[in-house]
């Protein structure tokens, strides 16, 4: 069954570093995802992408935070600053879209434990 | 805004009990339901999902869900809990017509088993 890979799969950064965190979606799905689970909280949305654009994005998704498509494969989440609240689980997802059921296919990677120290 | 609940934070059940785990969607037209599993230390897995068809959704590992449009309700059920099925369970909702596609999700239940 095809596969959402995430690398790395637990990231440790000093506050203020920059930090990039990988994925790489299922490689016939056009929308890609990430979400983010603070430790003991709910998975919440950040930013959907699709056509090489942002689609839409959360209040969590602030100007901190950066997503990239660099080449015909990954799929990139930058955080430019990195600060103590950043530390939770960030999940990528991908999806592709048919026309007479909508949204399909919805996979989600292993995760990446971001802790910021 | 579209949400998601779940009303039960922590389910402590023997083995062999049953289990339901009761989740409520807000209403919003034509809605896609999800049950994802969160083992320790794993990431989320599909149990089951329900976008159309028969409202009994019958999912991995034994668990079902059934779909209450009228109730906006989508509970998951497991007939009989084994001590493997300790894990958080969410629920989540994707509202396909008006939304670009991002999962809306409760705020989880754990489930511990006794052996």
């Amino acid at each position: 069954e095809p596969e959402v890979t995430q690398t790395p799969s637990h990231q440790v950064t000093q506050m203020g570093q920059e930090v990039i965190l990988r994925c790489v979606p299922i490689s016939n799905h056009l929308y890609f995802y990430w979400y983010r689970q603070i430790l003991g909280q709910k998975v919440e949305f950040l930013v959907s992408f699709y056509n090489n654009e942002i689609s839409e994005k959360s209040e969590i998704f602030d100007d901190q935070f950066s997503v990239e498509r660099p080449d015909g494969s990954n799929f990139t989440l930058k955080i430019r600053s990195t600060k103590l609240e950043d530390s939770a689980m960030y999940f990528c997802a991908s999806s592709e879209v048919r026309q007479d059921i909508g949204f399909y296919g919805y996979t989600f990677g292993s995760g990446t434990r971001l802790t910021v120290v | 805004a579209q949400s998601v609940s779940q009303h039960n934070h922590h389910v402590i059940l023997s083995e062999a009990a049953s289990l339901e785990l009761g989740c409520n969607y807000s209403y919003g037209g034509t809605v896609n339901l999800f049950w994802y599993v969160q083992y320790p230390g794993q990431h989320l897995q599909l149990l089951l999902k329900y976008f159309s068809g028969d409202p009994l959704v019958k999912g991995i590992k034994g668990f079902e869900a059934e779909f209450i449009k009228s109730k906006f309700s989508f509970n998951l059920r497991k007939p009989s809990v084994q001590w493997s099925d300790t894990a958080e369970y969410f629920c989540a909702a994707l509202w396909p017509g008006g939304s670009q596609g991002n999962l809306i999700f409760g705020k989880g239940t754990k489930l511990s088993v006794k052996p």
